[in-house]
């Protein structure tokens, strides 16, 4: 039992290139979550899914998408990168739509140069 | 808006000195209150949360923390940190959701445990 998974640990990129990060969970959790984390501002929420299929936007959307097509899977798409989203992101997985434990990821640190 | 604060940025501590990091919210109806730690270059994890009745909660570690309803706090404490406390402890605020189903949380900023030997 892996828990939640992400790849790449460490990425840069230059202004413009387009990425994928990816995660995955082996729980069956329903719910999925990225955030980004920056310094002093916690964590903001970027997009989340509720299943498969079904995804929505959270605070902080502008730039990134995402799609959910299996319950284990959950990939974040930067399409055209900015510095401004120079960060550290994780996914979260979680049971169900309740206040329940949020399970993260080990993070991704993007720097966009 | 629900809202977050976390006081401190940062919380000096000597080794097996207590300690307080406080959290405040602004939700006026029922809340569900939790902490989250989060160690150098690691993921953050759960440490202890408060759903309903007893307003002292235990969780991992030796921490604990009172909801205080009146004073909409949600303090941590624990009374002797040891090194490996060395981390950053978020509190975070989910409010029941009105139209749907989906808690979500709202973060606060985040404090940075720093223990002097």
């Amino acid at each position: 039992n892996a828990g939640v998974t992400q790849t790449p640990k460490f990425q840069v990129l230059k202004t413009g290139q387009s990425m994928t990060l990816q995660c995955a969970q082996d729980m069956n959790h329903e719910y999925m979550s990225w955030y980004r984390q920056d310094p002093g501002m916690g964590l903001r929420l970027i997009h989340y899914s509720v299943g498969a299929g079904i995804t929505d936007q959270g605070e902080v959307p502008n730039g990134y998408n995402v799609s959910r097509s299996t319950t284990e899977d959950f990939p974040l798409r930067l399409l055209s990168a900015a510095p401004s989203q120079t960060s550290v992101y994780f996914c979260a997985s979680t049971p169900g739509g309740g206040p329940y434990e949020q399970y993260f990821g080990p993070g991704t640190r993007l720097t966009v140069t | 808006a629900q809202s977050v604060t976390q006081l401190d940025s940062q919380v000096p501590v000597f080794e097996e000195a207590p300690v307080e990091l406080r959290c405040n919210y602004s939700s006026s109806v029922s809340v569900y209150l939790f902490w989250y730690v989060q160690y150098p270059n690691q993921g953050l994890q759960l440490l202890l949360k408060y759903l309903s009745g007893s307003t002292l909660v235990k969780g991992i570690n030796g921490f604990e923390a009172e909801f205080n309803k009146s004073q909409t706090s949600f303090h941590l404490r624990k009374p002797s940190v040891h090194i490996s406390d060395t981390a950053e402890y978020f509190c975070a605020v989910s409010v029941t959701p009105i139209m749907d189903s989906n808690y979500q949380l709202i973060w606060g900023a985040g404090t940075k445990l720093i223990i002097k030997p």
